[in-house]
């Protein structure tokens, strides 16, 4: 099993839809989860980071599910702009380093 | 406030040439990364440091050496540049590891082996 496994994608919605993204890590030790934005030949930038709890910020919403290893990313009302490569990013069995999923494609279109 | 800067943005290399890419960062963090992205492959860890002084292999390390010899400077080399290194490289930096902890990246390196 990969350490992050993501849904490639490309996930093509119009503007206005909810879209969910869903992510598996192999590392039951993990304590660090996030959600990075990659747009085209431009570098990721941290989206959010994810709480067991769950948290939200504006339209998107992160969830964590440790006994099942699964990390989700819900984006609500989406906008043109948020077509981007989203990339679910996980902590190293040392705890030293990030391991980043391939990442899920989105596409909004209008 | 520059961030994360990396030189050269673009780069020709024959096989078996040498280069070396140059990652600084201005926010004083104590962590740094190589990362490369090939199509496909997602960003894969080459080598990170947990300080001055300090390196460590990521996923991926062989055919490149790392040097951190000042904090603000994470150093990338390639001794004998070779057709399957050709990608984008990414470098990064965060002030720790753990919750709410950022890396931020640079603008890429991308580089091409004939």
């Amino acid at each position: 099993r990969k350490e992050v496994e993501q849904d490639p994608g490309p996930f093509n919605v119009p503007e206005g839809a909810t879209v969910a993204f869903n992510c598996t890590y192999s590392n039951s030790a993990s304590q660090s989860f996030f959600w990075y934005r990659q747009d085209c030949r431009k570098e990721p930038k941290l989206l959010m980071s994810v709480y067991s709890s769950g948290n939200e910020d504006g339209r998107f919403t992160a969830q964590l599910n440790r006994a099942s290893q699964y990390i989700s990313l819900l984006i609500r009302d989406s906008k043109l702009s948020d077509s981007a490569t989203y990339l679910c990013v996980v902590n190293n069995q040392a705890g030293t380093a990030l391991i980043f999923g391939k990442g899920t494609t989105l596409s909004v279109s209008s | 406030n520059a961030g994360v800067t990396q030189t050269p943005k673009f780069r020709v290399l024959k096989t078996g040439q040498s280069m070396t890419l140059l990652c600084a960062q201005d926010m004083n963090h104590e962590y740094m990364y190589w990362y490369r992205q090939d199509p496909g492959m997602g960003l894969r860890l080459i080598h990170y440091s947990v300080g001055e002084g300090t390196t460590a292999k990521g996923e991926v390390p062989d055919g490149y050496n790392v040097s951190r010899l000042k904090k603000q400077n994470f150093l990338l080399g390639l001794e004998s540049a070779a057709p399957s290194q050709t990608s984008v490289y990414f470098c990064a930096s965060s002030r720790n590891v753990g919750e709410d902890n950022e890396q931020f990246f640079g603008p890429g390196t991308r580089l091409t082996v004939l």
